[in-house]
C-alpha cells in the first residue's frame, strides 16, 4: 500500500497571504489528523475528520480550518498567515474505526515558511 | 487538561549502550494507549512501541522496550544495544478515546559511533 503523502513538500508564502495543503491517506484508512509541528512545540493537534466530519479539534484560532472528502483525502487551510505559522505541518492517517487501535501513520509533511 | 512532558531535550548514546528516554503524562481518564514515535533527521515519523494502560505488562518490540507505571504516570523508553540508525527525534505521546493524540515535545537521540 502506498503511504500517506502530503503536498506540496515545501512552500513559501507572504504573511496575510492564504494556503491550502493536502494530505492523501493509505488507502481504506477513514482518520485524517493534522498537526502543527515547531521546534520546542513538539506536534499540536489541529483536528481530525473522520468519514467527512470533523471529530476533534485542537485549540488553534479560526484561522486553520480543514475538511476530508469522500475519498478520504483532506484539506488544511490557513488564512491570513503570520509569521508564527511557519512551521512542518504533519498529516496522520489511521484505520480506526471504533475500538481503540489508534496507531497513526504519518506523511512527510510540508514544510511551510512565512516571511 | 491532558499534558505529556519529555524533560530531556537531547540525550546522547553510545553505540551498543543502553538508553532510556523519560516520559510523563497527565490525564484524568482511564482508558488511553501510549505511544512511542521516531522521528529520523528529514524521514517520516513512524511508531516504535505502543502500551495499553489496561495491561500491566511493559510493552517490548526488539530492542524497544517500556516502563510504564500507570499510577506514577510515567511511561519511559529504553533502547537496549543502540545503534547508528536508533539517532532520531523521539516523541512520547498518548490517546484517549476520539482519536486525539497528545504529544511531548520531543527527546533528540544521538548514537555515538
Amino acid at each position: 500500500k502506498a503511504g500517506v503523502t502530503q503536498t506540496p513538500r515545501y512552500l513559501i508564502k507572504t504573511r496575510g497571504q492564504q494556503v491550502t495543503l493536502s494530505c492523501s491517506p493509505i488507502s481504506g484508512h477513514r482518520s485524517v489528523s493534522w498537526y502543527q509541528q515547531t521546534p520546542g512545540q513538539g506536534l499540536q493537534f489541529l483536528f481530525e475528520y473522520f468519514s467527512e466530519t470533523q471529530r476533534n479539534k485542537g485549540n488553534f484560532p479560526g484561522r486553520f480550518s480543514g475538511r476530508q472528502f469522500s475519498n478520504s483525502r483532506s484539506e488544511m487551510n490557513v488564512s491570513t498567515l503570520e509569521l508564527g505559522d511557519s512551521a512542518l505541518y504533519l498529516c496522520a492517517s489511521s484505520p480506526v474505526v471504533e475500538v481503540l487501535s489508534y496507531e497513526q501513520y504519518f506523511g512527510p509533511g510540508t514544510r511551510l515558511t512565512v516571511t | 487538561a491532558q499534558t505529556v512532558t519529555q524533560s530531556q531535550p537531547e540525550m546522547s548514546v553510545q553505540e551498543a549502550e543502553t538508553v532510556t528516554l523519560s516520559c510523563t503524562y497527565d490525564t484524568s481518564e482511564n482508558n488511553y494507549y501510549l505511544f512511542w514515535y521516531k522521528q529520523p533527521p528529514s524521514r517520516q515519523m513512524i511508531l516504535v512501541i505502543r502500551q495499553e494502560a489496561y495491561k500491566q505488562q511493559n510493552a517490548t518490540e526488539n530492542r524497544f522496550s517500556v516502563n510504564f507505571q500507570k499510577a506514577a504516570k510515567s511511561f519511559s523508553l529504553k533502547i537496549s544495544d543502540s545503534q547508528l540508525g536508533d539517532t532520531a527525534m523521539y516523541f512520547c505521546a498518548f490517546i484517549l478515546t476520539g482519536n486525539q493524540f497528545y504529544f511531548g515535545t520531543g527527546t533528540s537521540l544521538t548514537v555515538i559511533p
